[in-house]
């Protein structure tokens, strides 16, 4: 079985300044990793996700997350954030085979980021 | 396209009533789930479907049941509500592939008084 742990529950953060939301994962087989992430009062968005090849991967606003096995880890960064990265962000993983494209989520992380 | 859509938006229901939650996706995806949202909590699956006329337990199921008896839709059912079951519900679908990320609805917010 898969679990996620996001490290930290709440992430205060002021605008411009760079961030960073950890995410460990523990499984027994090779993984695809997902972020999404949930704007106030909607659904879930992908953000990025890492299935094989380059570890560092980036998304268009700006967000990038490096997966590193060793550490199990796949955090997820942004030099300078703005106002309208505030929202809940969910790392997510994935073990393939016949788990019928189930996710395994974390417990989330809200980021707010103060003006 | 209107991607995955999920009615009602909100619901207030006494304990012991019942209640179904539809969820419509017009992505031809196979795979459709039902998760529950809990602060503190992530999401968590309550059941899945990976193709029309099939279901299958997820991580949460006791106390719903879930029906896909067209490829577009996938039913959450609240047989008995409880207290417990207050929650925001969420709907997603998916292609086939793992790899593809999981399309998401816009919830369903549910108090059980």
């Amino acid at each position: 079985a898969q679990s996620v742990t996001q490290l930290d529950s709440q992430v205060p953060v002021f605008e411009e300044a760079p961030v960073e939301l950890r995410c460990n994962y523990s499984s027994s087989v090779s993984v695809y990793l997902f972020w999404y992430v949930q704007y106030p009062n909607q659904g879930l968005q992908l953000l990025l996700k890492y299935l094989s090849g380059s570890t560092l991967v980036e998304s268009i606003n700006g967000f990038e997350a490096e997966f590193n096995k060793s550490q199990t880890s796949f955090h997820l960064r942004k030099p300078s954030v703005h106002i309208s990265d505030t929202a809940e962000y969910f790392c997510a993983v994935y073990a393939g085979g016949t788990s019928y494209g189930k996710l395994t989520f974390g417990q989330g992380t809200i980021l707010t980021v103060h003006p | 396209n209107a991607g995955v859509t999920q009615t009602p938006k909100f619901r207030v229901l006494k304990t012991g009533q019942s209640m179904t939650l539809l969820c419509a996706q017009d992505m031809n995806h196979e795979y459709m789930y039902w998760y529950r949202q809990d602060p503190g909590m992530g999401l968590r699956l309550i059941h899945y479907s990976v193709g029309e006329g099939t279901t299958a337990k997820g991580e949460v199921p006791d106390g719903y049941n879930v029906s896909r008896l067209k490829k577009q839709n996938f039913l959450l059912g609240l047989e008995s509500a409880a207290p417990s079951q207050t929650s925001v519900y969420f709907c997603a679908s998916s292609s086939t592939s793992g790899s593809d990320e999981q399309y998401f609805g816009p919830g369903t917010r549910l108090t059980v008084t």
